[in-house]
């Protein structure tokens, strides 16, 4: 069972425009983090939030936590062929410390054409 | 800073061979852990490990051995390859379990069980 759908697995968008990609989950996470990853090397964290409703920036990205911590989304404004990559989100579920296990979705391919 | 090293880059083993993955960090993280990542499936984990000496099943542990006997280090063992082993694998670590500070990947390694 997946316990994070990202949705659209693949977006091919036109540079300049914008574009919102998501994470939901029926689970309640105790954070959420967003990587992207580039072909060949392994993900790089962008952003964790860890409060329901937070909203993060990041320059032209976009990260919002649901409020029942259920679910996020990235948006990103005028998007450059820079951002192009594979963006993953992962939930975690804290038991105790030291026992926490992150889970990834299967991620969203976009791809920015110049 | 080198953060997250994986040796080697891409392998090929034939069915019933041995192998280990290698695996060091110097940002002395206390959590390490590895992943695979398959077309479809995402980031599944291995095993993890919260500190020297402690380390623990993920999600798909069979197949693998780990040990952790130095903070820097973390090496994963295939006894005796399996073509479903084909995969990339990535080793990450944090600072604490991720929630907050989030994890490091290292660059993958690429490996074929024929």
């Amino acid at each position: 069972t997946q316990l994070l759908e990202q949705s659209p697995q693949f977006l091919s968008i036109q540079e300049g425009e914008n574009l919102t990609v998501y994470c939901n989950s029926s689970s309640v996470f105790s954070s959420l983090q967003w990587y992207r990853q580039e072909p060949g090397e392994g993900p790089v964290l962008l952003v964790t939030v860890v409060t329901g409703g937070e909203v993060k920036k990041l320059k032209r990205l976009t990260f919002q936590f649901g409020d029942a911590r259920k679910d996020s989304s990235l948006h990103i404004t005028a998007a450059q062929p820079g951002d192009t990559g594979l963006y993953l989100c992962a939930g975690a579920r804290s038991q105790n410390f030291g026992n926490e296990k992150l889970t990834f979705g299967t991620g969203t391919r976009l791809t920015i054409i110049p | 800073n080198a953060g997250v090293t994986q040796t080697p880059k891409f392998q090929v083993l034939k069915t019933g061979q041995s192998m280990t993955l290698q695996c060091a960090q110097d940002m002395n993280h206390e959590y390490m852990s590895w992943y695979r990542q398959d077309p479809g499936m995402g980031l599944r984990l291995i095993h993890y490990s919260v500190g020297a000496g402690i380390t623990d099943q993920g999600e798909v542990p069979n197949g693998y051995n780990v040990s952790r006997s130095t903070t820097e280090d973390f090496p994963l063992r295939l006894l005796s390859a399996a073509p479903s082993q084909t995969s990339v694998y990535f080793c990450a670590s944090s600072f604490e379990a991720g929630e907050r500070y989030g994890y490091t990947f290292g660059s993958g390694t690429r490996l074929t069980v024929v």
